[in-house]
């Protein structure tokens, strides 16, 4: 049981550029997740989806895209990397326990990203 | 708008100490969740605990015990007889209680705990 995967682990960008990080859940959660955490900072929330076919932004979502096809992918895209974007991505995802229910999220290890 | 304040940046203490970990919030909600996760070197974030604002009584999980008081709306972490594997960055988190369970975290800015040997 591989849990919540990120690839890449590490990626250099130039400004400009654009990529996607990929996430990749296999416990079948409904809940999906984007973090960012720049240094010595908490994770702030970039987007996030309830389910296959719906996403809504976070309290950072300038800069980002994602999408969610499949209940298992929840790719974000950065277009037009920007220097402000260096941090650390985080994906998570939580189990649908019904209302109200708050499970723990679990995290990916993380992509570190630099933008030069 | 929620907040969590973390006001230890870093502590450093000689293993075996006991220390605590202090996390202030900020919520106009009446129902909420309170989360801690550490994160050890590696990198990677490890959930440590949820408590649901209903529920005040305090938790111990081996070295491990937290004190969660609504009064000073604070959810304090202990850890006793510390190790030097508990260096890590501790995060605070709160979430509102979202009725579909998708919940958006808000998390302290993490307090780095170094034990010294």
């Amino acid at each position: 049981n591989a849990g919540v995967t990120q690839t890449p682990k590490f990626r250099i960008l130039k400004i400009g550029q654009s990529m996607t990080l990929q996430c990749t859940q296999d416990m079948n959660h409904n809940y999906m997740y984007w973090y960012r955490q720049d240094p010595g900072m908490g994770l702030k929330l970039i987007y996030y989806s309830v389910g296959a076919g719906i996403t809504d932004k976070g309290e950072v979502p300038n800069g980002y895209n994602v999408s969610r096809s499949t209940t298992e992918d929840f790719p974000l895209r950065l277009e037009l990397a920007a220097p402000s974007q260096t941090s650390v991505y985080f994906c998570a995802s939580t189990e649908d326990r019904g209302t109200y229910s708050n499970q723990p999220q679990h995290f990916g290890d993380g992509t570190r990203l630099s933008i030069l | 708008a929620q907040k969590v304040t973390q006001a230890q940046t870093e502590i450093s203490v000689v293993e075996k100490e006991d220390v605590t970990l202090d996390c202030v919030y900020e919520t106009r909600d009446t129902t909420y969740y309170l989360f801690w996760y550490k994160q050890p070197p590696s990198g990677e974030l490890v959930f440590l605990i949820r408590r649901n604002s209903f529920d005040e009584q305090n938790e111990i999980s081996g070295r491990y015990s937290w004190n969660f008081q609504k009064s000073t709306s604070s959810f304090n972490f202990t850890i006793t007889a510390s190790q030097v594997v508990d260096s890590a960055v501790y995060f605070c988190a709160l979430s509102e209680a979202r009725g579909q369970g998708a919940q958006k975290l808000v998390f302290g800015q993490g307090t780095r705990l170094t034990i010294n040997p």
